[in-house]
């Protein structure tokens, strides 16, 4: 089946501009994670979405940060009035807690440079 | 809160050559899940092996295996018959009904 996707591959903005970054997760997966990694740097967690509990926002660096998710499907990351301190790559991971592992599936990521 | 350490931030091996890239943890829980992730330049984070705290028997996949330590928290990653397609960043993680937690990283290359 297909994997997690996400939209646009690459984005190139200006300061002080909003940006939205899409996540398809695999079909089925409850669990969806947003994670940031700056240029040469791991990665850090950003929000956690499961089913239709309250999302875990603990890790968003700041309020112009925000994130939502359709039900099991689509979410959106979107970031308002960036700085140039946003740049980086924003993955998306899916899965499934009902199966035995909680294994996260990482869709390819969003490249966001932010001018 | 749990860490994840990598102390090497940088590894090369030969082609065919065996390589093992360390990972040391913290945590006061003893059911846990740990994963190693590889990321090639394309940026897309595969999953390369995990293994469950619980399970003493230490998992493997193909060239991949993992030394797990429970006791000293340690969970190294053995790459095997080294690839050309095997460069890449390898990033540790640990997970236990919270997001991932990485490691910074250990960037491979394999050289021919």
């Amino acid at each position: 089946g297909a994997g997690v996707s996400q939209s646009p591959s690459n984005k190139v903005t200006e300061k002080g501009k909003d940006v939205e970054l899409r996540c398809d997760p695999i079909s089925g997966h409850t669990a969806l994670y947003w994670y940031r990694q700056r240029l040469g740097q791991g990665l850090e967690f950003l929000i956690y979405f499961q089913g239709n509990s309250a999302p875990d926002k603990s890790g968003l660096p700041s309020d112009r940060f925000s994130a939502e998710r359709t039900g099991e499907s689509v979410s959106t990351l979107t970031i308002q009035r960036t700085q140039q301190e946003d740049s980086a790559v924003y993955l998306c991971a899916s899965s499934s807690p009902y199966l035995s592992t909680d294994t996260q599936y990482f869709g390819p990521g969003t490249r966001l440079t932010v001018l | 809160a749990q860490t994840v350490t990598q102390s090497q931030p940088e590894m090369s091996v030969q082609e065919a050559e065996t390589v093992t890239l360390s990972c040391t943890y913290d945590t006061s829980e003893s059911n846990y899940y740990l994963f190693w992730y590889k990321q090639p330049p394309s940026r897309q984070m595969i999953l390369v092996i995990r293994q469950e705290a619980y399970k003493q028997q230490n998992a493997t996949e193909n060239r991949f295996s993992v030394n797990f330590q429970k006791a000293a928290k340690s969970f190294s990653l053995k790459i095997s018959d080294s690839q050309l397609g095997d460069t890449a960043m390898y990033f540790c993680a640990f997970w236990l009904n919270t997001p991932l937690v990485f490691g910074k990283g250990t960037r491979l290359s394999v050289i021919a």
